[in-house]
């Protein structure tokens, strides 16, 4: 069974610092990954995703992930946050003979102080 | 533009009522979920299809039904609402395939008493 480990529930930090919000997954067979974003009293959309090919791959906002195979990592960063950011962020993963299943991690509460 | 509609986008309910929870999308996909967000636990999948007259159990179906009678549409039916069922409910749809994101509805936040 595959499943998303997000290692950080919170993530404060200061207006323009640098973030990483960490994810790591387990599956015994090759996935997709994916990270969601849900600002307050929204659904979620789409940040990036990462199918083949390069392992960083940018996505919206400025964000970008690294895919990291031998890790098992699936890191999600940005060089300099806004107070616009703040949001939840959820990682998640499926696997090709599933696609169309989505399992997400508990989701990381980034919030940005000024 | 294609969107996915949830309504109500709030509810009180007692417990022991059926409550029924409506989702549309416009996008034309075959795929459709049902998740709800509860703190700590992310999104848990309660039930999903993958076209008309599909239906499939999630990991946390137990309470909860959904029928899909055309691609538009697929209800969310609590048979006997339980206060363990309070939550805020996303339902979602994409494309077949593989690699395919999912497209979430704007939520709607149940409460039973």
């Amino acid at each position: 069974a595959q499943s998303v480990t997000q290692l950080d529930s919170q993530v404060p930090v200061f207006e323009e610092a640098p973030v990483e919000l960490r994810c790591n997954y387990s599956s015994s067979v090759s996935v997709y990954l994916f990270w969601y974003v849900q600002y307050p009293n929204q659904g979620l959309q789409l940040l990036l995703k990462y199918l083949s090919g390069s392992t960083l791959v940018k996505g919206i906002n400025g964000f970008e992930a690294e895919f990291n195979k031998s890790q098992t990592s699936f890191h999600l960063r940005k060089p300099s946050v806004h107070i616009s950011d703040t949001a939840e962020y959820f990682c998640a993963v499926s696997v090709y003979s599933s696609a169309s299943k989505i399992i997400f991690g508990s989701g990381t509460r980034l919030s940005i102080r000024p | 533009d294609a969107e996915i509609t949830q309504s109500p986008r709030h509810k009180i309910t007692e417990t022991g009522r059926q409550v029924t929870l409506a989702c549309h999308q416009t996008w034309n996909h075959n795929n459709m979920f049902w998740y709800r967000q509860d703190l700590g636990h992310g999104l848990r999948l309660i039930h999903y299809s993958y076209g008309v007259q599909d239906t499939n159990k999630g990991e946390v179906s137990d309470g909860y039904s959904v029928s899909r009678s055309n691609t538009e549409d697929l209800p969310l039916t609590l048979e006997s609402a339980a206060s363990s069922q309070t939550s805020v409910y996303f339902c979602a749809s994409s494309l077949g395939g593989v690699g395919n994101e999912q497209f979430f509805g704007p939520g709607t936040r149940l409460t039973v008493l």
